[in-house]
């Protein structure tokens, strides 16, 4: 079993749709990461949470610790958010969910 | 402007021919730690280093050396390249409880 688990794997929406993605994980963790990966390959660091809920735009992530449970939903979703979006786990080292391929349809 | 940079971005070499990948950044931050990416595999965690003169093994060291002779730079070493080694690399800076910020990646055939 990974430490940590991401669901779906892949993700189909129609633009407009809210999103969720989700992540679980089994180790202790001083932080968790969702990053974004677009075709062509670059991540980049979309939130870093230890508690609660954070939001950018039309981006939110919450987190519950007690759970080890973290969420990223995207509101009123458009074709430019389609990519993969990975979870990680951060202590000492880094351990990273398989990842989410979202396509968001016009 | 923060930033990661590695280089080459693209590189086919053959077995056995010593190899250096280089990540430098200008964020001043002190953990830094290279990834590999592999289909099916996702992202997994080379080594990293906590600070200058610092480092450890992440997830699949195997066949990499890496060094941290000064804050900015952290090369990636591949003494004796094998084809199991082809792969999309990332070096990242952050982590821990720091956001991360991420190299354009190299992608390295060994044939």
């Amino acid at each position: 079993k990974n430490e940590v688990e991401q669901s779906p794997q892949n993700l189909t929406a129609q633009e407009g749709e809210f999103i969720t993605i989700n992540c679980s994980y089994s180790v202790g963790i001083s932080a968790l990461h969702w990053l974004q990966q677009h075709p062509g390959g670059g991540i980049v660091s979309l939130f870093m949470l230890s508690s609660g809920k954070k939001k950018h735009g039309r981006l939110i992530a919450t987190i519950n610790i007690q759970e080890k449970h973290s969420s990223l939903h995207i509101t009123a979703s458009h074709p430019r958010d389609s990519a993969v979006y990975i979870c990680a786990v951060s202590f000492v080292d880094m351990r990273f969910g398989a990842g989410t391929r979202l396509t968001v349809k016009p | 402007e923060a930033q990661v940079t590695q280089n080459p971005r693209y590189l086919i070499t053959v077995t056995g021919k010593k190899l250096t990948v280089t990540c430098s950044q200008n964020m001043n931050h002190e953990y830094m730690s290279w990834y590999r990416q592999d289909p099916g595999l996702g992202l997994r965690q080379i080594y990293y280093s906590m600070n200058v003169e610092v480092t450890d093994k992440g997830d699949v060291p195997e066949g990499y050396k890496v060094s941290r002779k000064e804050k900015r730079n952290f090369p990636l070493i591949l003494e004796s390249p094998s084809p199991n080694q082809t792969s999309l690399y990332f070096c990242a800076t952050g982590g821990g409880d720091l956001p991360q910020h991420f190299g354009d990646g190299t992608r390295l055939s060994i044939l």
